[in-house]
């Protein structure tokens, strides 16, 4: 059983592109959660996906930063017109229904230059 | 809001030897969830040992063991004989039951003397 895929693993993008990262869940799972990590920080939840829906978005950006999950395929988080300030690593975690436990992606570090 | 709070940014400890990594938290729930967190240089996140907090015994996981004190609201790890590759940072997270997102410290970065 394969776990949560993610890529790119490195992503550079310059001032003003537009950057998406993908999260495949591991198989079966249902629940997808992104977090962010800036340098010597911990990680900061974003947003909450199940398929087709956003669950919970309290962590997001108002502005620039989306997020889905389509009923095929990954969970996509994309980033427009980025900025410096969004360089960071990008972790997505999933889970199954009606559990506690969340498995982590490798993440994806974003550079913005 | 849910808090957690790692006081120690930097750890060390001689190889072979015990260490302790402290994590209190704050919340008004009852039925929760902490976890310790591992993140070596290749930044995978590894879970290292998960607590329910409606449970009294404290979790063990081979070298991993956890101080639980609900009424203090602390969650301390314990790591036994150290190793090399157990040099890492070293995140507490907290989550209410059910599926929802996971509140992380700051992280302790451990470093292990040979």
């Amino acid at each position: 059983n394969a776990g949560v895929m993610q890529n790119p693993r490195h992503l550079v993008r310059r001032r003003g592109q537009e950057a998406r990262l993908r999260c495949s869940p591991m198989k079966g799972h249902s629940h997808v959660y992104w977090y962010r990590q800036l340098p010597e920080e911990g990680l900061k939840f974003m947003v909450y996906l199940q398929k087709e829906n956003i669950i919970d978005e309290s962590g997001m950006p108002k502005e620039r930063f989306s997020a889905e999950f389509p009923k095929e395929g990954p969970s996509i988080l994309r980033i427009q017109q980025v900025v410096r300030g969004d360089s960071a690593a990008y972790f997505c975690a999933s889970s199954p229904r009606g559990t506690h436990e969340q498995y982590f992606g490798p993440g994806t570090r974003l550079t913005v230059t | 809001a849910q808090t957690v709070t790692q006081s120690q940014p930097e750890m060390s400890v001689q190889e072979a030897e015990t260490v302790t990594l402290s994590c209190t938290y704050d919340t008004s729930e009852s039925d929760y969830y902490l976890f310790w967190y591992k993140q070596p240089p290749s930044r995978q996140m590894i879970l290292v040992i998960r607590q329910e907090a409606y449970k009294q015994q404290n979790a063990t996981e081979n070298r991993f063991s956890v101080n639980f004190q609900k009424a203090a609201k602390s969650f301390s790890l314990k790591i036994s004989d150290s190793q090399l590759g157990d040099a890492a940072m070293y995140f507490c997270a907290y989550r209410i039951s059910g599926n929802t997102p996971l509140v992380f410290g700051k992280g302790t970065r451990l470093s292990v003397i040979a």
